[in-house]
């Protein structure tokens, strides 16, 4: 079976851009993480879903950061405008409930 | 607010030796996870310790839940090339149907053949 898949895996934009990044979690799972890394903070939790409805949000940095969920297969997490302090590598994962959570690869954003 | 604190951040070792690391917190949680990540990988679940005094081990690793749930450890005996990566570990919050996971501040393990 296919893991989390996130896209793109890496991501080079201009500050004041757009960006959007997608996850497709592993089918049946029903729970879908959000996290950022970066070396100053470590590994953080942005928000999460559970069955598609948005439970934790408080982890997003700002306004700026958006997520959604509309379906049970597809997610996104949107920065606008996005800045380059948003610089980091944002990891989605999925889980059944409180079952193990299986990370994606992640994907690398540089904001210039 | 970093809650859970690793120690050593960084830990350089010659294949063969032993290594202890600590995973330190003031807040009880209702179970510790640690994870292992690879560059350019996301974080892979190596063990949840659930039980306050709980030792689990897996294969030369061996983890270990502080009695009071606050802090937990992770030895490995005989450290292998293979055992370099990031260690994180993760403490679990709330009752609900989700696990809201903190993850710890890492330990980079790099194993010199």
């Amino acid at each position: 079976d296919a893991g989390v898949i996130q896209s793109p895996r890496h991501e080079v934009t201009e500050m004041g851009q757009e960006v959007t990044l997608r996850c497709k979690p592993i089918s049946g799972h029903n729970s879908l993480f959000w996290y950022r890394q970066t070396m100053m903070r470590g590994l953080e939790l942005l928000i999460y879903f559970n069955n598609n409805v948005p439970i934790d949000d408080s982890g997003m940095p700002e306004d700026r950061f958006s997520a959604k969920m509309p379906n049970a297969s597809f997610s996104t997490l949107k920065i606008q405008p996005s800045e380059p302090r948003d610089s980091a590598v944002y990891f989605c994962a999925s889980s059944v409930g409180r079952d193990t959570q299986y990370f994606g690869p992640g994907t690398r954003l540089t904001v210039l | 607010t970093q809650l859970l604190e690793q120690s050593p951040q960084f830990l350089s070792i010659q294949e063969g030796e032993n290594l202890t690391v600590y995973c330190n917190s003031s807040s009880v949680f209702s179970s510790l996870q640690w994870y292992r990540q690879e560059p350019g990988e996301g974080p892979v679940l190596l063990v949840t310790v659930v039980t306050g005094g709980e030792v689990k081990k897996l294969k030369r690793l061996t983890f270990q839940f502080g009695d009071a749930r606050k802090d937990s450890s992770l030895h490995i005996t005989a450290a292998q090339p293979g055992d370099t990566g990031l260690y994180l570990c993760a403490g679990a919050r709330g009752g609900g149907a989700t696990n809201k996971l903190i993850f710890g501040t890492g330990t980079l393990l790099a194993v010199q053949p």
